[in-house]
């Protein structure tokens, strides 16, 4: 069926480091969600992204989206403490199954060492 | 706070019981999503209901069922549980879903589930 895939699986950095998260799809897709969580928290939507190579930016983070639709990656300038959580992509489903479903990578967890 | 509220926080049971897990979701919204995380498997779409009906499924076992009433609120309901059922089990909720567009997904804080 319809994957996403994540890695890495784990990073860690110093504070002031930057971080990169990638998502790939086995297949195009419509649009791509990016979700924070928290330590012991819930997942939070942080942006969406629709159009073919679209890039968005919220302060430090940048977000993008393949010209294929089908990867988009998550970086984080210089790290903060309170960039701890795991940040998961998400991806609508296309085809059979999976279709209208948000697919969730698996996620990056993140931790920053002050 | 994300306006979505789920019920109980925390749960403990055995083997071979049945639980329900409550979600009531953000004032206006009205599909709710039901997932399931536990710690090797990231977040597993179990369920979505629309407006009242089933509108997809994911990856919910046989042993588990769920429902949304018409006052929007919906409840999963787990039965036979197992071991491996013990999970974090999180309700999301959004206006609305079409086929090609998503709207954000806002989750609650989730039901911690431990099956002894």
């Amino acid at each position: 069926g319809q994957q996403v895939m994540q890695i890495p699986q784990y990073q860690h950095v110093q504070e002031g480091e930057d971080f990169t998260t990638y998502c790939n799809s086995s297949t195009t897709l419509s649009n791509i969600q990016w979700y924070k969580q928290r330590p012991g928290g819930h997942p939070v939507f942080l942006i969406q992204l629709v159009k073919s190579g679209e890039v968005k930016k919220q302060k430090r983070l940048t977000f993008q989206f393949g010209e294929a639709k089908k990867n988009s990656s998550l970086h984080i300038t210089a790290t903060q403490t309170t960039d701890v959580g795991t940040y998961f992509c998400a991806g609508l489903g296309g085809t059979g199954g999976s279709q209208g479903n948000l697919i969730f990578g698996k996620g990056t967890k993140l931790s920053v060492k002050p | 706070d994300s306006g979505v509220t789920q019920t109980p926080k925390h749960l403990i049971t055995a083997t071979g019981q049945r639980v329900t897990l409550r979600c009531s979701p953000r004032s206006g919204d009205l599909s709710v999503y039901w997932y399931q995380q536990s710690l090797d498997q990231g977040l597993q779409f179990l369920i979505q209901y629309y407006n009242g009906e089933e509108r997809a499924k994911g990856n919910i076992l046989e042993r588990f069922s769920a429902q949304q009433f018409p006052d929007l609120h919906s409840e999963l309901n787990l039965s036979s549980l197992e071991l491996g059922d013990s999970a974090l089990y999180f309700c999301a909720s959004s206006v609305v879903a079409s086929g090609s567009y998503t709207d954000t997904q806002y989750f609650g804080p989730g039901t911690r589930l431990t099956v002894l």
